[in-house]
């Protein structure tokens, strides 16, 4: 398998465009995950499913922000409008079962909002 | 709450130097689980190690090796012997049984081997 796929790899653009993260996570694995990673906060859950139903959203720190996932295979995380403070490295991250099994990360999508 | 701290926020150390990397948590759970993820300059997260809270036996593979102390609410890393290619980020983390799966990582410990 090929591991957990994101892209785009890198994404620069501008305040207030819209912006959408697609991930495909590992074949099989039942959960998916989405998580931000910044200086200042670390890395931080902000959306994960289940059998592609959202569980827990609680992470996600606004409205601008939406995650969908439509089948198994792919999942999207969307910031519309984007901002300045959105900038971060966005991972998905996929696992086979809950809570006590590893999850596997993608390489990321290093988000720029100018 | 849970929460994993890493107290080293970063380390540097010479190539063949025993390096440790240390890690506290906190849980009200009595079942959880803990992990090491290596983050090396790629950027990309690579899980090392998963633990249950019921099995504290230390952990050996190759120059890794993992010390769990429910008594202490640690589980600290060991690299012997590190090469220049173990320098990453290291990050530990805690999933408890009643929040799902929400992985809570600590802020990371920055190795850095020299050669």
């Amino acid at each position: 398998d090929a591991g957990v796929i994101q892209s785009p790899r890198h994404e620069v653009t501008e305040m207030g465009q819209e912006v959408t993260l697609r991930c495909k996570p590992i074949s099989g694995h039942d959960y998916l995950f989405w998580y931000r990673q910044t200086m200042m906060r670390g890395l931080e859950l902000l959306i994960y499913f289940n059998n592609n139903v959202p569980i827990d959203d609680s992470g996600m720190p606004e409205d601008r922000f939406s995650a969908k996932m439509p089948n198994a295979s792919f999942s999207t995380l969307k910031i519309q409008p984007s901002e300045p403070r959105d900038s971060a490295v966005y991972f998905c991250a996929s696992a086979s079962g809950p809570p006590n099994t590893e999850a596997f990360f993608g390489q990321g999508t290093r988000l720029t909002v100018v | 709450a849970q929460k994993v701290t890493q107290a080293q926020t970063e380390i540097s150390v010479v190539e063949k130097e025993d390096v440790t990397l240390d890690c506290v948590y906190e849980t009200r759970d009595t079942t959880y689980y803990l992990f090491w993820y290596k983050q090396p300059p790629s950027g990309e997260l690579v899980f090392l190690i998963r633990r249950n809270s019921f099995d504290e036996q230390n952990e050996i593979s190759g120059r890794y090796s993992w010390n769990f102390q429910k008594s202490t609410s640690s589980f600290n890393f060991t690299i012997t012997a590190s090469q220049v290619v173990d320098s990453a980020v290291y990050f530990c983390a805690l999933s408890e049984e009643t929040s799902g799966s929400r992985l809570t990582f600590g802020e990371g410990t920055q190795l850095t081997v020299n050669p």
